[in-house]
């Protein structure tokens, strides 16, 4: 079965620090594999999305995530945080057959400091 | 593309009511999708149609869930009985297959408040 582990259910950073939030997957098959954002009382953004091509990732409003099958991670990064960054995020993974329901992480809650 | 549509965005009810939500898909997109994110957790899969079929359904659909996809297009979820443990985040996502994935569009979502 398909799992993804979101380490630290809370991470503070300091406006333009570097942003690094953690996603740990488990799968049978070569894994879909997507970071998604959540604005209170929103739905879900997508951010990025890995499909098989290349291992680093770019997605909107400058983050990016790298594929590193050897350790089953997925972890999304952003050199520079701000302001408006501060919001829930969520790792998930697809096994792109049958159903190709999404299961989720627990998500990241990013807070910015001033 | 207007993108995916869900109403009401919040909805209060007492214990015990019945509530339907509905969600309006992208257009051209097959395939339909609802979860469900209570306070604090990620989404969890509920069931999904591929056109007016729904081909599984979660464990964590109980009988009181109901979903319909009648012609196709729009979808309805359907809670009798409401308990407090229903309230949560309902999400619809719709989907089209491109290039051997999937991939899942979100909705707004509908906050249900059971008092």
């Amino acid at each position: 079965a398909q799992s993804v582990t979101q380490l630290g259910s809370h991470v503070s950073v300091s406006e333009g620090a570097l942003v690094l939030l953690r996603c740990n997957y488990s799968s049978s098959v070569p894994p879909y594999l997507f970071w998604y954002v959540q604005y209170p009382n929103q739905g879900l953004q997508l951010l990025l999305k890995y499909t098989s091509a290349a291992t680093l990732v770019k997605g909107i409003n400058g983050f990016e995530a790298e594929f590193k099958k050897s350790e089953t991670s997925f972890h999304l990064t952003k050199p520079s945080a701000h302001m408006s960054d501060a919001a829930e995020y969520f790792c998930a993974v697809s096994d792109g057959k049958g159903t190709y329901k999404y299961i989720f992480g627990t998500g990241t809650r990013l807070k910015v400091l001033a | 593309d207007t993108g995916v549509s869900q109403d009401p965005r919040h909805k209060i009810t007492k214990r015990g009511q019945n509530v339907t939500f509905r969600c309006d898909p992208i257009s051209e997109h097959n395939r339909l999708y609802w979860y469900r994110q209570t306070l604090g957790q990620g989404p969890e899969f509920l069931t999904y149609f591929q056109n007016e079929a729904q081909l599984e359904k979660s464990r964590l659909l109980s009988d009181r869930f109901s979903a319909e996809r009648p012609k196709g297009s729009f979808s309805t979820l359907e809670i009798q009985r409401t308990e407090q443990g229903d309230s949560a985040m309902y999400l619809c996502a719709s989907s089209l297959r491109q290039g051997g994935l999937y991939e899942q569009y979100f909705g707004p979502g509908t906050r249900l408040t059971v008092t």
